[in-house]
């Protein structure tokens, strides 16, 4: 199956600080899923990116999927407390060997 | 909640021992998926379910097997249990196959000793 890799794997910013993880393939992507961790929880479903060049947009958090649908980010604003955790991008089209990452885990300073 | 109900929680068992992990997906939810996941690890995908067939394998080790039944609940057997065995499973669920939205449950918390 096809492994997306995620950069960064850490990342350690203050409360209010911009935050943003990278997913990179060398190959097309039928579509992207993002989940996110939080510390001792189960992965939550974030969104699905199906279209070239799509952006969507929950509240701080805007997720992008590349125009050569080889790449995508997450992009928070204004980090807070409650984003801290495991943040995941898994390439989740007919694919049918779902393979994770190790994602990018997100620490906060409050 | 997910909607996705795992059992039990947390399971301590020692070393050559046998489990039976459970999961009964969301309602409706056709696929249901196993992965385990060590510390500091990410999510190793074991192996997929659709329909009461399986679908996909992953890196699952000879000593698991799993199962979907009729009513699509779905069991992880584990056996000859090693230390390294320990993990959390979890199971999610999703209405198709891959390609759309995964409801994970909580997990079951192994520990082999």
């Amino acid at each position: 199956g096809q492994q997306v890799m995620q950069i960064p794997q850490y990342q350690h910013v203050q409360e209010g600080e911009d935050f943003t993880t990278y997913c990179n393939s060398s190959t097309t992507l039928s579509n992207i899923q993002w989940y996110k961790q939080r510390p001792g929880g189960h992965p939550v479903f974030l969104i699905q990116l199906v279209k070239s060049g799509e952006v969507k947009k929950q509240k701080r958090l805007t997720f992008q999927f590349g125009e050569a649908k080889k790449n995508s980010s997450l992009h928070i604003t204004a980090t807070q407390t409650t984003d801290v955790g495991t943040y995941f991008c898994i390439n989740a089209g007919n694919n049918r060997k779902l393979i994770w990452g190790l994602g990018t885990s997100l620490a906060v300073n409050p | 909640d997910s909607g996705v109900t795992q059992t039990p929680k947390h399971l301590i068992t020692a070393t050559g021992q046998r489990v039976t992990l459970r999961c009964s997906p969301r309602s409706g939810d056709l696929s249901v998926y196993w992965y385990q996941q060590s510390l500091d690890q990410g999510l190793q995908f074991l192996i997929q379910y659709y329909n009461g067939e399986e679908r996909a394998k992953g890196n699952i080790l000879e000593r698991f097997s799993a199962q979907q039944f009729p009513d699509l609940h779905s069991e992880l057997n584990l056996s000859s249990l090693e230390l390294g065995d320990s993990a959390l499973y979890f199971c999610a669920s999703s209405a198709q196959g891959s390609g759309t939205e995964a409801f994970f449950g909580q997990g079951t918390r192994l520990t082999v000793v």
